[in-house]
C-alpha cells in the first residue's frame, strides 16, 4: 500500500467554524507533512512531524494546529481561518532523515474559507 | 541555502514533440533530485529521482540525468503525448538528509493535438 488518504476531499468551512482535515498513511513512514499550496504556486511546508514529534513548524499561524495521534495518522485542526486560508492542503508522508526517499502525496483537500 | 530553480511556464508543444525542462539547484554535497508531476486537482506524484552524479532516473519515457557539474536535472521527453498536460516541480533533499524538501517554482506544460 502505497497510498496516503486524505479526507474530506473538497470542504467549505465559515470563519467562525471549527473543522479538521484527516491524513492517513500505513507504509510506515515516521515523517508526515502538511503543506498548502495556492493555485499556481508550488506546495509550501506547514509543519512536519517526525516519529510523532513536531520537528519543523513554518511559522504557520496558530489557526492551524497539527496533531499526530499515532504513526499513520496526521490531522490538521482548523479555527477560525480566514479567505486567504483557501487552497489545497497536501498530506505527505517519507522515511525521516532520508536524503533519498521521496515524498508519497495524498490527492488533497481544497478548502475554501467563506 | 537550498534552492531550485526551473523554467517558466506555460510551455505549449504540439504532440509527439520533444519536451525539455530545465533545472538548476543550488545545495552543498550531493542532495537527492526528484521531479513530480500534478495534474489537475490531485496532489503530486513522483515520476522520477536520482540520489547520485551522473544518475539517470527514468520513468513514463521522461528522464534526468544528475549532472553535478551544471548543478543541473533538466527533464526531457522524446514525444510528448496530451495526457502529459500537467505542471512539473524539480525538486531536492539536502545531503545530511533532514525532513525538509525543497521545490522549484513549477513549470506548466500544454500539450496540444
Amino acid at each position: 500500500d502505497t497510498e496516503v488518504t486524505q479526507t474530506p476531499k473538497h470542504l467549505v468551512m465559515g470563519m467562525t467554524n471549527k473543522k479538521s482535515l484527516k491524513c492517513e498513511q500505513h507504509m510506515g513512514h515516521r515523517a508526515m507533512y502538511w503543506y498548502k499550496q495556492k493555485a499556481k504556486k508550488p506546495p509550501e511546508l506547514m509543519f512536519v512531524y517526525s516519529y510523532e514529534k513536531l520537528s519543523i513548524n513554518e511559522s504557520v499561524p496558530s489557526r492551524f494546529s497539527p496533531e499526530c495521534p499515532n504513526s499513520s495518522l496526521l490531522n490538521l485542526h482548523l479555527h477560525a481561518l480566514q479567505p486567504e486560508d483557501s487552497a489545497l492542503y497536501l498530506c505527505a508522508s517519507r522515511p525521516p532523515e532520508s536524503r533519498s526517499a521521496e515524498a508519497f502525496f495524498g490527492q488533497g483537500t481544497r478548502l475554501t474559507v467563506v | 541555502g537550498n534552492s531550485v530553480t526551473q523554467m517558466e511556464g506555460p510551455v505549449t508543444l504540439s504532440e509527439e514533440a520533444f519536451l525539455t525542462i530545465n533545472c538548476t539547484y543550488t545545495a552543498t554535497g550531493y542532495p537527492s533530485l526528484f521531479w513530480y508531476v500534478q495534474y489537475p486537482g490531485e496532489g503530486l506524484q513522483l515520476l522520477l529521482k536520482a540520489t547520485k552524479a551522473d544518475d539517470k532516473g527514468s520513468n513514463k519515457g521522461f528522464e534526468a540525468t544528475y549532472r553535478k557539474e551544471t548543478t543541473s536535472f533538466h527533464l526531457e521527453k522524446g514525444s510528448v503525448q496530451v495526457s502529459d498536460s500537467a505542471v512539473y516541480f524539480c525538486a531536492l533533499s539536502p545531503t545530511g538528509g533532514g525532513n525538509k524538501l525543497t521545490f522549484g517554482t513549477g513549470t506548466q506544460l500544454k500539450v496540444e493535438l
